[in-house]
């Protein structure tokens, strides 16, 4: 199994462009979630799903939009990039209340929004 | 709303010695609680879970932690620090919102002095 592999692992917008974050997984987990890991401030939830389909708001969802059409992917959409979006970009996903809901999370991506 | 309180954004301690990195929670249900290591440039990996069965729980690389319920305390220890500890350590919990949401500490940078 490859876990939760994200795309790309840099990248540089300036303000105003929109962009797409990639993440897949091969673990046929149920839950995914992005997150945003700011200096000093820990990881923050972006956006939530419980399953294709289903999506939700985290703490931080301003400004990005995510879609579920199958359990694998979860994309994450920069709509109209800003400077405070400057951040790294985890997606992380799980499978059930067995697992005590254990989170695998990807390597990240780095982005820079100039 | 569920909160995570780690005490102490860096923590140096010698090789060989005890490491502590404390976690105080706050959860109007009873949590899943988490500690997760990030080592530089990469994601995070779960080091130990607490998800109510044995207040002691051992996890990888000879780290464990205890629940506190009176204390509302999560704190991870190893007995004796080995360099390959230096990393990031971040305490999470889950619980108000959903099991599977979790809320994320600022985060704990340990440094190992030879």
């Amino acid at each position: 199994n490859a876990g939760v592999t994200q795309t790309p692992k840099f990248q540089v917008l300036k303000t105003g462009q929109s962009m797409t974050l990639q993440c897949a997984q091969d673990m046929n987990h149920e839950y995914m979630s992005w997150y945003r890991q700011d200096p000093g401030m820990g990881l923050r939830l972006i956006h939530y799903s419980v399953g294709a389909g289903i999506t939700d708001q985290g703490e931080v969802p301003n400004g990005y939009n995510v879609s579920r059409s199958t359990t694998e992917d979860f994309p994450l959409r920069l709509l109209s990039a800003a400077p405070s979006q400057t951040s790294v970009y985890f997606c992380a996903s799980s499978y059930s209340w067995t697992s005590g809901y254990e989170q695998y999370f990807g390597p990240g991506t780095r982005l820079t929004v100039t | 709303a569920q909160s995570v309180t780690q005490l102490g954004s860096h923590v140096s301690v010698s090789e060989g010695a005890l490491v502590l990195l404390r976690c105080n929670y706050s959860s109007s249900v009873p949590p899943y609680l988490f500690w997760y290591v990030q080592y530089p440039n990469q994601g995070l990996q779960l080091l130990l879970k607490y998800t109510s069965a044995a207040t002691l729980v051992k996890g990888i690389n000879g780290f464990e932690a205890e629940f506190k319920k009176s204390e509302t305390s999560f704190h991870l220890t190893k007995p004796s620090a080995h360099m390959s500890d230096a990393a990031e350590y971040f305490c999470a919990v889950s619980g108000d919102q959903g099991a599977q949401k979790l809320v994320f500490g600022q985060g704990t940078r340990l440094t190992i002095n030879p």
